[in-house]
């Protein structure tokens, strides 16, 4: 069975940092390109960031870009988001999502985790 | 940039009614990268479609999807009870961008 499950979520103040994690199990990691995407409190979903298996291409929304870093360790079958320069409007529910088929680097989210709040707030 | 309008804002409609939901993009699409999810309140979104019409591993029969170009669509058959929720659709090529989605409700 194929579970994410986020951690890192946190209250921090505008400026400030934050690196978030998601735990990946039930699956060949190493395979599938991870994303994050995130949903500020009752809106809709809005696409994050977007890795590789290999980490060779990172993709990025604009929002975040030059903010936000992605990366990943296939050893530990772990997704990051480092989130620098916070600001109030990066306050979401954070999810790491799995591609739907093995190697696509354009897929469809098949599995989610249940997210992870963060709360960018003096 | 590509923008995903969803229509309506919210459809109330009553179990056993067909729900019709529809995606519009602002530019002609791939079809091959067209999603649409569920969201139900407190849960993670679940994938239902996938490359616009493609029914997503366990997915009733009662969801289909159908659409090309700029126009999409995602209809609920005979709609039970754990249906009314928010839809997303979401073109997944370099843009990766969602609708702002459609709640459906009990009428």
């Amino acid at each position: 069975e194929v579970q994410l499950l986020e951690s890192g979520g946190g209250l921090v103040q505008p400026g400030g940092s934050l690196r978030l994690s998601c735990a990946a199990s039930g699956f060949t990691f190493r395979n599938y390109v991870m994303s994050w995407v995130r949903q500020a409190p009752g809106k809709g979903l809005e696409w994050v960031s977007a890795l590789s298996g290999s980490s060779g291409s990172t993709y990025y929304a604009d929002s975040v870009k030059g903010r936000f870093t992605i990366s990943r360790d296939n050893s530990r079958d772990t997704l990051y988001l480092q989130m620098n320069s916070l600001r109030a409007e990066d306050t979401a529910l954070y999810y790491c999502a799995k591609a739907l088929a093995e190697h696509q680097l354009l897929g469809a989210l098949d599995h989610w985790g249940q997210g992870t709040l963060v709360t960018i707030s003096a | 940039e590509i923008v995903l309008t969803q229509s309506p804002g919210t459809l109330s409609l009553s179990p056993g009614e067909r729900a019709t939901l529809s995606c519009r993009a602002s530019q002609s699409v791939s079809s091959i990268y067209l999603a649409w999810y569920q969201q139900k309140p407190g849960q993670a979104p679940r994938l239902l479609i996938y490359g616009a019409s493609s029914r997503a591993t366990g997915i009733p029969d009662r969801f289909s999807g159908s659409g090309s170009g700029t126009d999409f669509t995602l209809t609920i058959n005979r709609l039970e009870p754990e249906d009314f929720a928010v839809y997303y659709c979401q073109l997944y090529d370099s843009s990766r961008t969602f609708g702002l989605g459609t709640r459906v409700e009990i009428k």
